[in-house]
């Protein structure tokens, strides 16, 4: 089993449409969350950080923490063209110096 | 502005040859990190420094080295020993201090690297 899993993908929601994406992870040692886009061809960018359990909204992006559960999620809401991207799910365990990393889920925005 | 600056953008390497990828940044950030990327794939960490003169193998090391002599430098040999070399190579860094993991990665533009 890996770390950090994500939804397979790819996803492809119409323009409007609110996006789902999740990510499982397996080390209830884990803190701190985070949410990366990449365009392609491009290095990934910061999107959203949560680390209490919950939700945290930042414009049209809320992420979703539920520790008990070990997962955490990303809504985009009011899709758009230019959403389209991979987004990658990034975890930090207590004490380990380092992220761990999802495969990352492709999103495509359709016009 | 501060930011973390990649060299070069694209990189070729002949059979046998070693090669260099820079990573400079002046974020004043203590923990640096390299990943590889395979199309369609995910990061895979190959080495991390939380400090000066001090450094970790990741998940994929082999074939590749790093030194820190700058708080400001981490650089990444690929050495003749990797052999499948080809990949887009992604240097980051945190605020994070010691092996405090609360922070998010910074991560520079890339290099791109392939077999002449």
């Amino acid at each position: 089993q890996k770390e950090v899993e994500q939804n397979s993908g790819p996803l492809s929601v119409p323009e409007g449409a609110i996006a789902s994406l999740n990510c499982t992870y397996s080390d209830r040692g884990s803190q701190s969350f985070f949410w990366y886009r990449q365009y392609s061809g491009k290095s990934p960018e910061l999107i959203m950080s949560i680390y209490s359990n919950g939700d945290k909204e930042d414009g049209r992006f809320t992420a979703q923490l539920n520790k008990a559960s070990q997962y955490v999620s990303l809504l985009i809401r009011d899709s758009q063209p230019s959403d389209s991207a991979t987004y990658l799910c990034a975890v930090n365990k207590r004490g380990a110096g380092k992220s761990t990393f999802g495969d990352g889920t492709t999103l495509t925005v359709k016009p | 502005d501060g930011g973390i600056t990649q060299s070069p953008k694209y990189l070729f390497r002949k059979e046998g040859q070693n090669v260099t990828l820079s990573c400079e940044q002046n974020l004043n950030h203590d923990a640096m990190y390299w990943y590889r990327q395979d199309p369609g794939q995910g990061l895979r960490l190959i080495y991390y420094s939380q400090i000066v003169n001090d450094f970790q193998k990741g998940d994929i090391a082999e074939g590749y080295s790093v030194s820190r002599e700058k708080k400001e430098s981490f650089p990444l040999t690929v050495t003749s020993a990797q052999k499948n070399p080809t990949a887009f190579y992604l240097c980051a860094s945190t605020a994070d201090r010691g092996l405090v993991s609360l922070q998010p990665q910074h991560f520079g533009d890339g290099t791109r690297l392939s077999i002449l």
